[in-house]
């Protein structure tokens, strides 16, 4: 599975958008690129995934570049309980191996 | 649905007793993971099985680990004897695969498991 480069930490304004980078350079072409997040002491919670095209759901967008070598989550209004660690993961279309790296510990300013 | 079920949320046991963790995966879900979390590894992927079937356990660190689904409703993560750097926190998720084949898991609450 490719590997994935993230901040290890980024801050943001309660009420703006938090755009959070994922650097995934060696990403197959049947690869999916996923974002999870962990809120302190909770278990880790599916966010959106993409494949080529940009994603949008009821909690984030995923703009994907061109080349899929890197991508960016979007919180378009972040509030307080947007704080948490967010993972960019790559994995494999058919298979349902998902490798956690360190991710990115996103805090939500009041 | 309750969601992914983990029992106990905390553990604490002496080194050298044996450890059961629980799991009951979310009904339907096909897939059944087991992580574990410590400050300095992060979370790492230890076994997952397929409707019941043990399909990649290079994760598991030792032979004192051991993974277990008798049926599709429940998994036990065993851990005989147990060490000090057992220490962590352990969780399950499952998982259905969706019309893409994409990941989305569920992930439990966890079991905070400290080894003394």
């Amino acid at each position: 599975d490719a590997k994935t480069t993230q901040p290890p930490s980024m801050d943001c304004a309660e009420g703006r958008a938090a755009n959070l980078p994922c650097n995934h350079s060696t990403i197959s072409g049947n690869e999916y690129v996923y974002w999870y997040r962990q809120i302190h002491s909770q278990g880790p919670q599916y966010i959106i995934h993409g494949l080529k095209n940009n994603e949008t759901n009821e909690m984030a967008s995923l703009i994907i570049t061109e080349d899929r070598k890197s991508s960016t989550l979007i919180l378009p209004h972040a509030t307080l309980r947007d704080t948490a660690v967010y993972y960019c993961i790559v994995g494999k279309w058919g298979a349902q191996k998902l490798v956690f790296g360190q991710g990115t510990r996103l805090t939500i300013n009041p | 649905d309750a969601g992914v079920i983990q029992s106990p949320r905390h553990e604490v046991t002496e080194m050298g007793q044996e450890v059961t963790l629980r799991c009951k995966p979310i009904s339907g879900h096909d897939y059944l993971f087991w992580y574990r979390q410590t400050m300095m590894r992060g979370l790492e992927l230890l076994i997952y099985f397929n409707n019941n079937v043990p399909i990649d356990d290079s994760g598991m660190p030792e032979d004192r680990f051991s993974a277990k689904m008798p049926n599709a409703s429940f998994s036990t993560l065993k851990i005989q004897p147990s060490e000090p750097r057992d220490s962590a926190v352990y969780f399950c998720a499952s998982s259905v695969r969706g019309r893409g084949a994409e990941i989305e898991a569920f992930f439990g609450q966890g079991t905070r498991l400290t080894v003394v």
